[in-house]
């Protein structure tokens, strides 16, 4: 595709659910990233793919957080039994060099 | 791994002056330093970025300056516009390449007309 699209762009749930966000990146980028921004704050590193492999986990925040990828295709990002704090934006971005940032998934845990 | 501190949190010019959003970094390996701009709602987009083999690069009115040995490097904006009111972040690598990005906390800029 044109751009970096990431689906849904709003998901509103309640405490407890499980959330699956995902990542279409930008048709042959290798590398893909996912980052969390909560209102008013910086990006917070999570995970990356580099093909459908994951150099680096570090960032994700706990064991409830987990990512897959296909190939050098889609990706998703799970957030079981989710918390309040899990609210924020999370952005997926991809590169075969710069990186290109999707508009993000707003997340709201009630 | 690395660290990425960028100052200031916030910062408010007149139109026309210029702004100056200063990052350093902790891993001397790093080896490339973009700047990201943020309007509120929208996604982070990249404005210019310098790799460590040169130690400024102009773009317009935005240039971006690097000094390895201080490890630090800095967005320089000119004749400030108010649509370049924005939230700024600087990056660097968190695994010394070009690999994971790092980012600073974010530098608010408001231009005031």
């Amino acid at each position: 595709g044109a751009g970096v699209s990431q689906s849904p762009s709003n998901k509103v749930t309640e405490k407890g659910k499980d959330v699956e966000l995902r990542c279409d990146p930008i048709s042959g980028h290798t590398a893909l990233y996912w980052y969390r921004q909560r209102l008013g704050q910086g990006l917070e590193f999570l995970i990356y793919f580099q093909g459908n492999s994951a150099p680096d986990k570090s960032g994700l925040p706990s064991d409830r957080f987990s990512a897959e990828r296909t190939g050098e295709s889609v990706s998703t990002l799970t957030i079981q039994r989710t918390q309040q704090e899990d609210s924020a934006v999370y952005l997926c971005a991809s590169s075969a060099g710069e990186l290109f940032f999707g508009e993000g998934s707003r997340l709201t845990v009630l | 791994g690395e660290n990425v501190e960028q100052h200031p949190s916030t910062l408010s010019v007149q139109e026309g002056d210029s702004a100056v959003i200063k990052c350093t970094y902790s891993d001397s390996a790093s080896n490339y330093f973009p700047w990201y701009k943020q309007e509120l709602g929208k996604r982070p987009q990249l404005i210019i970025d310098i790799r460590s083999n040169v130690g400024e690069k102009k773009d317009q009115r935005i240039a971006v300056t690097l000094n390895k040995t201080a490890k630090h490097f800095s967005l320089h904006i000119t004749e400030t516009q108010p649509e370049d009111s924005a939230v700024y972040f600087c990056a660097a690598p968190g695994g010394g390449s070009q690999g994971n990005l790092i980012f600073g906390k974010g530098t608010k800029l408001s231009v005031k007309p």
